[in-house]
């Protein structure tokens, strides 16, 4: 069946710190791939999403790139910040298998030091 | 303002006692679902809603009921509470998946614990 793997926490990082944290997926068909992130106390929101190969979501200064050919979807964050600390959830959803949820990795808990 | 509601936020009750956690949204979305967060597990969903009267089993039901009278609301109710349930729990709505996938909407989360 689809998983979604992601690099275990939790990552503790300096201001202004170049980030990465890496996904990877199985999936029957074509899926849809995004990372949410749950701030503390809060429910989880989408950061980004990317619907087809070679796509790039962005947003608040995170990117992340849609690989076939590796089945990864990493995000990247050039230089982050302390509100930046969170978990982060990389998932995804496959038409061809399951219309109806989103599977979701293991979640990375990324702090961030003033 | 668009958004998902639980109630309660956090819930300590006792094995067996019956509890219902509501949850309702407010964007018109068909799909519901619930799920639940255990470390290391990432999200699980415990049941899926397609619209009014219609739900399904996601990968972890045992335990839980649901139902879908409106389409708004999405209750999931706990018959007979046992300590392996003591988790977060998160309600999420959307709109039905289109080519590029889909966006689900979640609620706060209601921390529970059985003891």
């Amino acid at each position: 069946g689809d998983s979604v793997t992601q690099m275990e926490g939790p990552v503790t990082l300096s201001e202004e710190a170049f980030l990465t944290i890496n996904c990877t997926y199985t999936a029957t068909g074509y899926p849809s791939l995004f990372w949410y992130v749950q701030y503390p106390g809060e429910g989880l929101q989408l950061l980004l999403k990317a619907t087809k190969a070679d796509d790039k979501g962005s947003n608040k200064g995170f990117e992340a790139t849609y690989r076939k050919e590796t089945t990864s979807f990493h995000l990247e964050k050039g230089s982050v910040q302390v509100s930046d600390s969170a978990v982060y959830f990389c998932a995804l959803s496959d038409l061809l298998s399951s219309a109806s949820k989103i599977i979701f990795g293991s979640g990375t808990r990324l702090s961030i030091r003033p | 303002e668009a958004q998902v509601t639980q109630n309660p936020r956090y819930l300590i009750t006792v094995t067996g006692k019956k509890l219902t956690v509501t949850c309702s949204q407010n964007m018109n979305h068909e799909y519901m679902s619930w799920y639940r967060q255990d470390p290391g597990l990432g999200l699980r969903q415990i049941y899926y809603s397609m619209n009014v009267e219609v739900t399904d089993k996601g990968d972890v039901p045992e335990g839980y009921k649901v139902s879908r009278k409106e389409k708004r609301n999405f209750p999931l109710i706990l018959e007979s509470p046992s300590p392996n349930q003591t988790s977060l729990y998160f309600c999420a709505s959307s709109d039905p998946p289109s080519g590029g996938g889909y966006e689900q909407y979640f609620g706060p989360g209601t921390r529970l614990t059985v003891t």
